[in-house]
């Protein structure tokens, strides 16, 4: 079965800091994996997704992410953040099995940058 | 393109009241999916549709919970006899149908059941 994993419930960080949540995935295929956010109040947005190809996706505002097959992970980066980068990130895995389709997520890491 | 539009954003009902959940697809979007979210339980998914048709309602509780779409414009998650245990952000979801495109989420109801 898919599953997702997001170690770090919380993270801080200052602002102008770099910054790097983690995600773990358990799939018995090669997954398609997705970045998601959710700022107070609102739906998710989409930061960034894996399907294929380079390891290293880019995504808005200046997040990327790294897939590594050999450690599950998918991991969210970003060089320097902004206090508007606070909001909750949640990493997903699509499942895809006959003619059903759904996104497994993780719980969620909520972000607090500090001025 | 005004997104997927969920109504109502709030809504509290009494416990062994019905709520009806309301949503909006984005226009032109085949897959609909419905999703719980909880503090404890994170995000959970609830129902998919495609082209109207319920194609894996797999995360709906058996009981007290059922959901619709009876056109392509717009789909309905109903909870009967409400209990607290259900008070949660239900969001509802769509893409279109092309393998992994995305999936464009409404803000969501909050449904607090006192």
């Amino acid at each position: 079965a898919q599953s997702v994993t997001q170690p770090d419930a919380r993270v801080t960080v200052s602002e102008g800091a770099s910054l790097q949540l983690r995600c773990k995935y358990s799939s018995s295929v090669t997954p398609y994996l997705f970045w998601y956010v959710q700022y107070p109040r609102q739906g998710l947005q989409l930061l960034l997704k894996y399907y294929s190809g380079d390891p290293v996706v880019q995504g808005v505002n200046g997040f990327e992410a790294e897939f590594s097959k050999s450690n599950s992970s998918f991991h969210l980066r970003k060089a320097s953040v902004h206090w508007s980068d606070s909001a909750v990130y949640f990493c997903a895995v699509s499942l895809i099995t006959g003619n059903t389709r759904k996104l497994i997520f993780g719980l969620g890491t909520t972000l607090q940058v500090q001025p | 393109n005004a997104g997927v539009i969920q109504t109502p954003r709030h809504k509290v009902t009494g416990k062994g009241q019905e709520a009806t959940l309301w949503c909006e697809p984005i226009s032109g979007h085949s897959a609909v999916f419905w999703y719980r979210q909880t503090i404890v339980q994170g995000l959970e998914f609830l129902t998919y549709f495609r082209n109207q048709a319920p194609i894996d309602d797999s995360g709906m509780p058996k009981e007290r919970f059922s959901a619709q779409m009876p056109n392509q414009s717009h789909s309905t998650l109903k909870i009967q006899s409400t209990q607290p245990q259900d008070s949660a952000v239900y969001l509802c979801a769509s893409s279109s149908w092309t393998g992994n495109t995305e999936v464009f989420f409404g803000k969501g109801t909050r449904l607090t059941v006192v």
